[in-house]
């Protein structure tokens, strides 16, 4: 069974660091790895996603991860936070089933704050 | 591109009535969506799978008589929770996945949030 643990549950930074948010799979086979964001009381919107090729992904809103077979890692880093960024992340990774529809098991999310 | 419309986004209603929850992708047609339940500051869990024309396939431990499902076009899926009572309270969201297939993410809507009194 596929699995996603993100160790932080909450992480402040100041605006304008750099962030870097953990995600830990564990999945039998190559996975597709997701990132969504969520804004409270709203669904989610998707940053980036990794299904194959460079390991190196990068997403919307400046944000970029980094997939890392060897560590079963997919962190998400962002080189300068703005306050808007402040939200939930939820990592997430699903089984690959090409063409037919892909059950995403989700992390249990990292709340970023942004101080001025 | 790949706009999920989930309606309504936050119902109040009283123990014992029902509940019916739409979820449209609006601009690309979905063979499947899903649908999660996510209680305050938690993850989200899958309740259910929804496939166009057929019936739905449930998580281990989700009443499928009480959180009736219908996906009756590729358009439009429907979440019901029947005789709605207070532990139904939560946070319900869908997403939809295009019928293209292949390699592509789930697109969610904003969520709607159930309050039972």
């Amino acid at each position: 069974a596929q699995s996603v643990t993100q160790p932080d549950i909450h992480i402040t930074v100041s605006e304008g660091a750099s962030l870097e948010l953990r995600c830990n799979y564990s999945y039998g086979a190559t996975p597709y790895l997701f990132w969504y964001v969520q804004s409270p009381g709203q669904g989610l919107q998707l940053l980036l996603k990794y299904f194959s090729g460079d390991t190196l992904v990068q997403g919307i809103k400046g944000f970029e991860a980094e997939f890392k077979r060897s560590q079963s890692s997919f962190n998400l880093r962002k080189p300068s936070v703005h306050w808007s960024d402040a939200a939930e992340y939820f990592c997430a990774v699903g089984a690959i089933n090409t063409g037919t529809a892909s059950k995403l098991t989700f992390g249990t999310g990292t709340r970023l704050q942004v101080t001025l | 591109g790949a706009v999920v419309s989930q309606h309504p986004s936050w119902v109040i209603c009283k123990s014992g009535t029902s509940v019916k929850i739409e979820c449209r992708s609006l601009d690309f047609q979905a063979t499947t969506m899903f649908w999660y339940r996510q209680f305050p500051k938690q993850s989200l869990m899958l309740m259910a799978t929804s496939n166009e024309g057929s019936k739905a396939t449930y998580e281990q431990g989700v009443e499928k008589d009480k959180f009736l499902i219908n996906h009756a076009s590729l358009t439009l899926s429907t979440l019901t929770v029947t005789s709605a009572h207070p532990e139904d309270s939560s946070f319900y969201i869908c997403s939809a996945l295009n019928r293209q297939g292949g390699n592509q993410p789930q697109h969610f809507g904003d969520g709607t949030r159930l309050s039972i009194l």
